[in-house]
């Protein structure tokens, strides 16, 4: 079984602050996804990373996958209260199956 | 809005009932995959079909049964619900059969069980 572990698992953090959420694993993942979820709707794709060591940019967010295509991270410049989400990452296996992690559940204040 | 719809987004019932949830998927995608959210054990992959043949299965209950329609909508049956069933249900769609191509999902049912 291919486990996703995410980090922190909450975070509230101001308006303006900057944050880092990771996910990792022990398992190689052949391509990893990254996902937004708001309350009361389903996940929304942000990202898939697929190159070891590759860095994709998305306005005010960063996401690298690592070297070993075994964990990535996701970082947020400048918070903005419309960031506030569930953010979930997801691995795709070798057993072509898409794992994903349980979240982490960031709040920007204002 | 994703494109996908399910149906209903809430549902109460009983312990030992039975229930089927409903999804749509978007515009010419074939595969349809589900998946149960809850607190403790995040979102869980159940099953996907693709052009109606069961592509992968997850880690779904033998009480849960799932079929695609010729017109690609699909049904996921629950079974001798138990409490612990209570979760999101979530549906999700792609045009090919891999998650290679990104995939929508839909806003979810929310299942409770009492």
């Amino acid at each position: 079984t291919q486990l996703l572990e995410q980090s922190p698992q909450f975070l509230s953090i101001q308006e303006g602050e900057n944050l880092t959420v990771y996910c990792n694993s022990s398992s190689v993942f052949s391509s990893l996804q990254w996902y937004r979820q708001e309350p009361g709707e389903g996940p929304v794709l942000l990202v898939t990373v697929v190159t070891g060591g590759e860095v994709k940019k998305l306005k005010r967010l960063t996401f690298q996958f690592g070297d070993a295509r075994k964990d990535s991270s996701l970082h947020i410049t400048a918070a903005q209260t419309g960031d506030t989400g569930l953010y979930l990452c997801a691995g795709l296996g070798s057993n072509y199956k898409l794992t994903f992690g349980k979240g982490t559940l960031l709040t920007v204040n204002p | 809005d994703s494109g996908v719809t399910q149906t209903p987004k809430h549902l109460i019932t009983a312990t030992g009932q039975r229930v089927t949830l409903r999804c749509s998927p978007r515009s010419g995608d074939l595969s349809v995959y589900w998946y149960q959210q809850s607190l403790d054990q995040g979102l869980q992959f159940l099953i996907q079909y693709y052009n109606g043949e069961e592509r992968a299965k997850g880690n779904i209950l033998e009480r849960f049964s799932a079929q695609q329609f010729p017109d690609l909508h699909s049904e996921l049956n629950l079974s001798s619900l138990e409490l612990g069933d209570s979760a999101l249900y979530f549906c999700a769609s792609s045009v090919e059969g891999t998650w290679n191509t990104e995939a929508f999902f839909g806003q979810g049912t929310r299942l409770t069980v009492v």
